[in-house]
Parts: C-alpha cells; sequence; structure tokens
C-alpha cells in the first residue's frame, strides 16, 4: 500500500536556524514525489516535484532533497515568513490519477 | 492560486441536508480534483474528472457525487450531509495526467 510519513509533525526554529523536514514514503513505483507548502486557511502552493533518486531542486531558502526511500526538504537560514505547513505527496506510476499526502510538518520560525 | 476559486468559501447546515460545492477554474485544464483534509490525515481524493461529463472515484467517494458539464466548473454534491463530512474540501487542477497539481483556497463545511 503506498504510504507517506512525514517528520516531525511540528518544528520550532530560532530564525537563521537551518533545519531538515523529512518524508519517507513506499510506493508501487514511483512517478513523482511534491513538496507543497500550506498556511493558514489556504490551499497548498506547489513547491517542487523530484522525480529521480539523487534529484534536487531548490528555491530561495529551501532545497528539496530525494533518495529511494526518503525526500528531504533543508531550510537554510529561515525567516518568519518561512513559518508554514509543509506537505509532501507521492504519486505512482500506475492506477488512478492522485497524490498520496502525508500529514505535513507545521514549522513556526521565531524572530 | 492558479486561477481557482471555490463557492461558498464556508457553510454550516444541518444534518441530512444536501449541499454542493463548487470550483470554477480559469487554466483550461483538463483535469480537476476534489480533496478533502481533516487533522491527523493527509489530504484525501473523493472524485476527479478527466474530461466533460467523465469523472471517476477517489479513495473516499462514499456519500459523494461529483458533476462537471463544462470544463471550468466541478461540482461537488452531499446528497445528505453527515457530520462526518464536516472537513475542509480542496478543488484541484492539473493540465494532464499526472501533471503537477494546483490548489484552490478551499471550502470549509460544517455539518450540525
Amino acid at each position: 500500500e503506498d504510504q507517506v510519513t512525514q517528520s516531525p509533525e511540528a518544528l520550532r526554529l530560532q530564525e537563521g536556524e537551518s533545519s531538515s523536514l523529512n518524508c519517507s514514503y513506499t510506493v508501487s513505483g514511483l512517478r513523482g514525489l511534491f513538496w507543497y507548502r500550506q498556511d493558514p486557511g489556504k490551499g497548498p502552493e506547489f513547491l517542487f516535484t523530484l522525480y529521480s533518486a539523487g534529484e534536487e531542486k531548490e528555491k530561495e531558502r529551501l532545497k528539496a532533497t530525494l533518495t529511494k526511500k526518503e525526500s528531504f526538504l533543508h531550510i537554510t537560514a529561515p525567516k518568519p515568513e518561512d513559518s508554514a505547513t509543509y506537505l509532501c505527496a507521492v504519486q505512482a506510476q500506475t492506477g488512478a490519477n492522485n497524490l498520496f499526502f502525508g500529514t505535513g510538518t507545521r514549522l513556526t520560525v521565531i524572530p | 492560486d492558479a486561477g481557482i476559486t471555490q463557492s461558498p468559501r464556508h457553510k454550516v447546515t444541518e444534518t441530512g441536508t444536501p449541499v454542493t460545492l463548487r470550483c470554477h477554474q480559469t487554466e483550461n485544464h483538463r483535469y480537476m480534483y476534489w480533496y478533502r483534509q481533516d487533522p491527523g490525515h493527509g489530504l484525501r481524493l473523493i472524485h476527479y474528472s478527466y474530461g466533460v461529463k467523465d469523472t471517476d472515484k477517489g479513495e473516499v467517494s462514499d456519500g459523494y457525487s461529483v458533476s462537471r458539464s463544462k470544463t471550468e466548473d466541478f461540482l461537488l454534491t452531499l446528497e445528505s450531509a453527515t457530520s462526518s463530512q464536516t472537513s475542509v474540501y480542496f478543488c484541484a487542477i492539473s493540465d494532464n495526467f499526472q501533471e503537477t497539481q494546483y490548489f484552490g483556497p478551499g471550502t470549509r463545511l460544517l455539518v450540525l
């Protein structure tokens, strides 16, 4: 069964304190792994798609990496505006057209 | 929100009443999806559409129906709302099969 587990559930960082969020997955043939950011009361906002182990993508203070079993979202020198819930989702190569989402990591960056 | 609107944004209703949520897109994307988001669960797919009048079930489709009569509109109907359907509902769109999905702002539904 396809499954996505995100850790930690919540993370508090001081401004400038770098850290990583983890997304572990099991899927019968990975087509893509997606990272989204979700602010309170809003819909998920697309950040990255990763397709194969070893791939990395960057956007401002965020860098996403992918292995065969997990993905990391590295946050370098975070700012308070990076506070949000970060969602990971995986898509299998076959089967219905949908994404399997994790429950997210709620990040708080303290000034 | 990638040209996606949802209406209403908030709704309170009573058990047993019908409820219809609307998703409207201006991107002319072929695929549209309805998800629900609940505490302790990831987003879960209810139904999706791969074209006008073409729909299929997702993971949690019981108690829900959908319709798509135009490319830009995808309706989600709760025929007889139950308290277990209290949730936040998100619409998403994608240009093609297994392409990136973009989400709308959500509808918060409370069933009393």
